[in-house]
């Protein structure tokens, strides 16, 4: 596609249940990005794959959100036993590259998806 | 903790002026930088980066760095109603992490 794309738009689940978020990058990017953005802030980070690998999950709040990429093209971010404070808008980024040029790791952004937990 | 400031606003700014966004950082390894637009309820679309002192210009827009006050500007000229959004700043010290800033509301009147 022409961008990248996230799926839902809109999701409302209900405190505790198990959530699935799902990101399709640029075609051809390798790299691709995950952050969350809370009402009136601005994107923190999550968790970058470059390719199959998280190759950094630092941003992952604790140990009820996980991430997976399996062929190095769309990711799903999955969170389990949702909380209140988990609803916000949920961003998936892909660059072209990570670590080869400035240019070509700059990240473009998705839609998002935005959640609500009751 | 690496932090990136600006300010919230709203700022506002009466068509076809310029308005002048600005941004500063904590952490002195950060090497590249960038302005996102975002629309209300939409996601972050690229404007500008910079990674070298000095300007740089793209039609209406010019980022500004200055590494050594450690200070990142945008400056909208001929500002349109169509420019009203979030502005948000963003450093990267590797070449994967973006931090943001909260960003600024822009608004330009009529």
């Amino acid at each position: 596609g022409a961008g990248v794309s996230q799926t839902p738009s809109n999701k409302v689940t209900e405190k505790g249940k198990y959530v699935e978020l799902r990101c399709d990058p640029i075609s051809g990017h390798t790299a691709l990005y995950w952050y969350r953005q809370s009402l009136g802030q601005g994107p923190e980070f999550l968790i970058y794959f470059q390719g199959t690998g998280a190759a950094d999950d630092s941003g992952l709040p604790n140990d009820r959100f996980f991430a997976v990429r399996p062929e190095g093209s769309v990711s799903t971010l999955k969170i389990q036993r949702t909380e209140r404070g988990d609803s916000a808008v949920y961003l998936c980024a892909s660059s072209l590259t990570s670590g080869r040029t400035r240019s070509t790791d700059t990240q473009y952004f998705g839609p998002g998806t935005r959640l609500t937990v009751l | 903790q690496k932090e990136v400031e600006q300010n919230s606003g709203p700022l506002s700014v009466p068509e076809g002026a310029i308005a002048s966004l600005n941004c500063t950082y904590s952490d002195r390894g950060s090497q590249s930088f960038f302005w996102y637009r975002q629309y209300s309820g939409k996601s972050p679309e690229l404007i500008m980066f910079i990674y070298s002192n000095g300007d740089k210009e793209d039609g209406r827009f010019t980022a500004q760095l200055n590494k050594a006050s450690q200070y990142v500007s945008l400056l909208i000229r001929d500002s349109q109603p169509s420019d009203s959004a979030t502005y948000l700043c963003a450093c990267s010290s590797g070449t994967y992490k973006y931090i943001f800033g909260t960003g600024t509301r822009l608004k330009v009147l009529a």
